[in-house]
């Protein structure tokens, strides 16, 4: 049963249209992730919560922003998306962030297009 | 700055032939190490881990890892591979400080043929 759940799997959405990605989790953990990942490269961490506490990483362009209104859900929203930032968008959850508790499940990704 | 590298973007192989994928990372401290696998289609799963304690890690569908650590490396190895292994791996390492960031590298697609 899928723990990290990403909707939708495809975002098709238009350039300067806003646009938000969903993620939820059913592990009950403290923390969510959010990273970028570019085709043929790496996931790019953009930004996490822990439980309410937001932490954006510093090369992480302001046209990115992220909303947890609760432990379950973690939403993050591109507010002019342009085509530079078409790419899979994947979220993450561990139950905490020392080293002893930090193992990241991931979902399957929103994969979003910019028209 | 905090990097990892994995040595091989595409890997071709044959059934039964053995695998071992590069990994390297630029950090001296204390580090978490792991392998994440990622099936066509599907989400990243993690296939193994290592914290401390036995260097050689053993991880799902019989793949193991071993950390050497004057070598800042993590190699994935497995005796002989399946098809069922195609797949694109990818080496992640949590460096330890701040609240631990896990970085990853840029993944190698495997294709193991019949």
């Amino acid at each position: 049963d899928a723990m990290v759940i990403q909707n939708p799997r495809y975002q098709v959405t238009q350039f300067g249209k806003p646009v938000t990605l969903s993620c939820s989790q059913t592990l009950n953990h403290n923390v969510m992730y959010w990273y970028q990942q570019k085709s043929s490269q790496a996931p790019k961490l953009l930004f996490h919560y822990y439980d309410k506490d937001f932490n954006n990483e510093a090369d992480t362009p302001d046209n990115f922003q992220s909303r947890r209104p609760n432990t379950s859900f973690c939403f993050l929203d591109i507010r002019s998306p342009g085509l530079g930032d078409a790419a899979m968008y994947l979220c993450a959850t561990s139950e905490a962030r020392g080293l002893a508790k930090n193992i990241q499940y991931f979902g399957a990704g929103t994969r979003l297009s910019v028209l | 700055a905090q990097s990892v590298s994995q040595h091989n973007h595409h890997v071709i192989l044959s059934e039964a032939a053995s695998l071992e994928l590069g990994c390297n990372y630029s950090y001296g401290g204390t580090v978490n190490l792991f392998w994440y696998v990622q099936y066509p289609g599907q989400h990243l799963q993690l296939l193994l881990k290592y914290f401390s304690g036995d260097p050689l890690v053993k991880g799902i569908k019989g793949f193991e890892a071993e950390f050497i650590k004057s070598k800042f490396s993590f190699n994935l190895r497995k005796p002989s591979v399946q098809w069922s292994d195609t797949a694109e791996y990818f080496c992640a390492v949590m460096f330890s400080g701040g609240y631990n960031k896990l970085i990853f590298g840029a993944g190698t697609r495997l294709a193991v043929h019949p």
